[in-house]
């Protein structure tokens, strides 16, 4: 079983769809996670940022914990093409960056 | 330049070339990573160097050898390649090597044929 998995999609929305994207993972030890956005010929870039279970929203995005479950979801709302792009789950035990477990990524597209 | 600069962005070489990728930070961070993005596969942390001292290396094969002269730069030297390391490689920056958020380039696009 891989420590982290992610559904590599294509995930093909229309445009002001909510879109969810989803990880699970199995390391229960794990108390830092992460959403990193990655455009086409781009690097990663770091979209939103938790700490242990709960909701956080910024904008558009809105990223959810539930360690129970260890379960994380991210959720756009109102998605634009620009929305366009591959997501990265990451999560860590330390918060430090040298110790992230990445996700394959989910490959999403809006379209008009 | 702003942020984290990569060159090349695409690199094809052949198995017994020797090559090198560069990476350049523009943020004042001290540390410096190398990952390896392959299709359908998580992102692969292969060094970490934390003030230009490698504190990283994941078991990485040696024909991939690292060099960081000072905190904003970071090489990797690439030698006796197999078809499998065609990839796309990621440098990375942060504060400092404990720290959560890294900035990434925007990669080096390398087919070994």
């Amino acid at each position: 079983q891989k420590e982290v998995e992610q559904d590599p999609g294509p995930l093909s929305v229309p445009e002001g769809a909510i879109v969810s994207l989803n990880c699970t993972y199995s390391n229960s030890a794990f108390q830092y996670f992460m959403w990193y956005r990655q455009y086409s010929r781009k690097g990663p870039e770091l979209l939103m940022y938790t700490y242990s279970s709960g909701n956080k929203e910024d904008g558009r995005f809105t990223a959810q914990v539930d360690k129970s479950s260890k379960y994380i979801s991210l959720f756009i709302r109102d998605s634009q093409p620009s929305d366009s792009a591959t997501y990265l789950c990451a999560m860590s035990e330390t918060g430090t960056a040298s110790k992230l477990t990445f996700g394959t990524g989910t490959r999403l597209q809006v379209t008009l | 330049e702003t942020g984290v600069t990569q060159t090349p962005r695409h690199l094809v070489m052949g198995m017994t070339n020797k090559k090198s990728l560069k990476c350049e930070q523009h943020l004042g961070h001290n540390a410096m990573y190398w990952y390896k993005q392959s299709a359908k596969k998580p992102l692969e942390l292969m060094f970490v160097y934390n003030f230009k001292e490698q504190t990283e290396n994941n078991s990485v094969p040696s024909r991939f050898s690292p060099e960081c002269p000072n905190s904003s730069h970071l090489f990797l030297h690439l030698h006796t390649l197999q078809p499998e390391d065609s990839a796309l490689y990621l440098c990375a920056s942060s504060q400092r090597g404990d720290t959560d958020t890294q900035y990434f380039g925007p990669g080096t696009r390398l087919t070994v044929l």
